[in-house]
């Protein structure tokens, strides 16, 4: 399986965008990258996966460049309630299992 | 459509005592996952189902771990006898067949004293 690296914390204010990156050296060919958003107390929250390329949804981007060793999630102004931890996970396949590392806590000032 | 299930939400128990855990997964959904969340990390897979089959259980201690899904659709994790090490939070989470999203329940949060 895949090991994937991302900072531990990030800060960031209100209405700025932020971007989350992630190393991800030993990704197999077949692998997506998928990326979950947990609240304290909630379980994780699906928010975006993608392939390569750019993947954009309702509330963020996701950018991998064409090596795709590493990828990018983008938040665009965000806000109090954006405080949460991010997971970038490489989705293993066929088997549909995923492997959490430990995340990036964001915390967002006003 | 209503989310994944748990219960009970927090559980107390002392060391060598036993506890099950509950998960009702969204209806239609074949794929089912047990997660340890232990403070501060990531959720770890314990075990995985399709339908009533075990997909892979390789990351559950089966010394006192044990799972099922007798019918294909509610699950029940047991730790018997607990340890201090147990104490986490357990995520139940559940997948349709095509589709990667994987939706999580609340979780259980153990505490073994």
């Amino acid at each position: 399986l895949a090991k994937t690296t991302q900072p531990i914390s990030m800060d960031s204010y209100e209405g700025q965008e932020v971007n989350i990156t992630c190393s991800h050296n030993n990704i197999a060919t077949n692998d997506y990258i998928t990326w979950y958003q947990q609240f304290p107390s909630q379980g994780p929250r699906f928010i975006i996966q993608g392939y390569k390329t750019k993947v954009t949804n309702e509330v963020a981007s996701l950018f991998i460049p064409a090596d795709r060793k590493s990828s990018t999630l983008s938040l665009p102004r965000v806000s109090l309630s954006d405080t949460a931890v991010y997971y970038c996970l490489v989705d293993s396949g066929s088997a549909r299992q995923l492997t959490f590392g430990s995340g990036t806590q964001l915390t967002v000032l006003p | 459509e209503a989310g994944v299930a748990q219960s009970p939400r927090y559980k107390i128990i002392e060391k060598r005592q036993s506890v099950a855990f509950w998960c009702n997964p969204i209806s239609g959904h074949a794929t089912l996952y047990w997660y340890q969340q232990i403070l501060g990390q990531g959720p770890k897979l314990l075990i995985q189902f399709q339908n009533n089959g075990v997909v892979d259980d390789s990351q559950l201690p089966k010394d006192r771990f044990s799972a099922e899904r007798l019918k294909g659709v509610d699950s029940t994790l047991k730790i018997q006898p607990a340890k201090l090490e147990d104490s986490a939070v357990y995520l139940c989470a559940s997948r349709t067949s095509g589709s990667d999203e994987q939706y999580f329940g609340p979780g259980t949060r153990l505490t073994v004293t």
